[in-house]
């Protein structure tokens, strides 16, 4: 069964920083492109990143490129996004999601407020 | 324009056929065409069809999909109460090297 377990979300003050984990299981996630999308509250879907298998391909929606970086663990069956420079716009659940948007995490809550 | 349209709600009978529309351009929807997705309230979203038109693996062949030109259908057959929803699509852009998704349907069954 396909595990997506995301965590590292929470309050923080406008400026901050803050760095989301993805525990990935039941598949080969070192041959699977992964994403980040985010839904902020009572709106829409919006993608954040992008990244390929062996991390040597990466994208960025336009509202995070140079603030957020995307990256992953292979060994670690882990993916991770650090976040820099956070806005109050950035507030969202954060859902880590394989290629193709196939299978979703849960979501971790981000908030950033003073 | 950049990004992908969908109209924000629809309404339609039990048992009736719906059909939600998603408008792009020739660089996403009209390149490689339109995933689509259902997320029902509270919950994350599930992907129905990728945007080859073929289902995953346990999606209902209720649920279809077509293009034409940069726009994509997404065609619901006998609505019941568990199909009311938001369906967004989702597209590559070649050009802007990002993925968009559109604001997405709310869809009411009657």
């Amino acid at each position: 069964e396909v595990q997506l377990v995301e965590s590292g979300g929470g309050l923080v003050q406008p400026g901050g920083s803050l760095r989301l984990s993805c525990a990935a299981s039941g598949f080969p996630f070192n041959n699977e492109n992964m994403n980040w999308v985010r839904q902020a509250p009572g709106k829409g879907l919006e993608w954040v990143s992008y990244i390929s298998s062996s991390s040597s391909i990466t994208h960025y929606a336009d509202s995070v490129r140079g603030r957020f970086t995307v990256s992953r663990d292979n060994a670690k069956n882990s993916l991770y996004l650090q976040m820099d420079s956070l806005r109050v716009e950035d507030t969202a659940v954060y859902y880590c999601v394989t290629d193709y948007f196939v299978y979703w995490g849960q979501g971790t809550l981000v908030t950033v407020s003073s | 324009q950049a990004g992908l349209t969908q109209p924000p709600s629809v309404s339609k009978g039990l048992r009736q056929t719906v059909t939600l529309t998603c408008t792009g351009n020739n660089n996403n929807v009209g390149d490689e065409g339109a995933g689509w997705l259902q997320q029902h309230q509270g919950l994350p979203p599930k992907l129905l069809c990728h945007r080859n038109h073929s289902r995953p693996s346990g999606i209902s062949e209720k649920f279809s999909t077509s293009r034409s030109g940069n726009i994509a259908y997404l065609t619901i057959t006998g609505l019941q109460p568990e199909d009311e929803a938001d369906y967004y699509c989702s597209a590559w852009d070649r050009s802007l090297r990002v993925v968009f998704f559109g604001g997405g349907t709310k869809l009411t069954v009657l």
